[in-house]
């Protein structure tokens, strides 16, 4: 079957450097997407990534390990208003571009 | 341009009685993609339409409907509802060619099912 794990919540300090993990077994492997999403909210696009390797994009970056079938996304400098679900996204070769999608974390960021 | 405009923002049904929901794509979007969010779930698929033609279908129960419009305008259907249906309804947009196919989503429908 296809499975993605992400824990289902965390707690950082303002100020502080986060790490989200995303463990995916999938047939076949497109991308893998990290969206964020705050309390009644739509989720909103941040990263994608394709090829091995650490993408960085100001105070978050993503990285992609395909042969492990694992990514996380990395939080610098925490604020307050990153206090959101981060949800975790993979596209496999045989879904027809459908998207597969963890339960999503719960960042809690404390002062 | 315009982002994905989901309608009605919030709904309050009585079990039993039918909701029909309606998503909006971006300009130039011709796939839709329609999820159930329930706290401690995530986004449960639904289905997908691209070109007035159902792609992909989740499992849920036939109560679950939708369909989609030459304009590319989508709605989703909701038969005999239940408790349990009270959820997020989320629609995602994309172009649906190539690896990052802009999936945007829009801000939803928050249906309460009393």
């Amino acid at each position: 079957g296809q499975n993605i794990d992400q824990p289902t919540e965390m707690t950082a300090t303002e100020g502080a450097i986060v790490q989200i993990n995303c463990t995916y077994q999938t047939s076949g492997f497109n991308g893998l997407f990290w969206y964020q999403q705050h309390a009644g909210e739509a989720p909103t696009f941040l990263s994608y990534n394709v090829l091995d390797g650490l993408e960085e994009k100001g105070r978050f970056s993503s990285f992609l390990s395909r042969s492990k079938g694992y990514s996380y996304l990395l939080l610098k400098e925490l604020q307050m208003k990153d206090s959101a679900s981060y949800l975790c996204a993979v596209s496999p070769t045989d879904s027809n571009y459908q998207l597969i999608w963890g339960a999503g974390t719960k960042l809690i960021i404390k002062p | 341009k315009a982002g994905v405009t989901q309608t009605p923002r919030y709904l309050i049904k009585t079990r039993g009685q039918q909701v029909t929901l309606s998503c909006s794509p971006i300009s130039g979007h011709r796939s839709v993609s329609w999820y159930q969010q329930t706290p401690g779930q995530g986004l449960q698929f639904l289905f997908e339409y691209f070109s007035e033609t159902q792609r992909n279908k989740g499992n849920f129960p036939g109560r679950f409907s939708g369909r989609q419009f030459s304009n590319s305008r989508s709605e989703m259907n909701v038969s005999t509802l239940e408790l349990g249906d009270s959820a997020l309804y989320l629609c995602a947009s994309s172009t649906r060619t190539g690896p990052n196919y802009g999936y945007t989503f829009g801000s939803g429908t928050r249906l309460t099912v009393v």
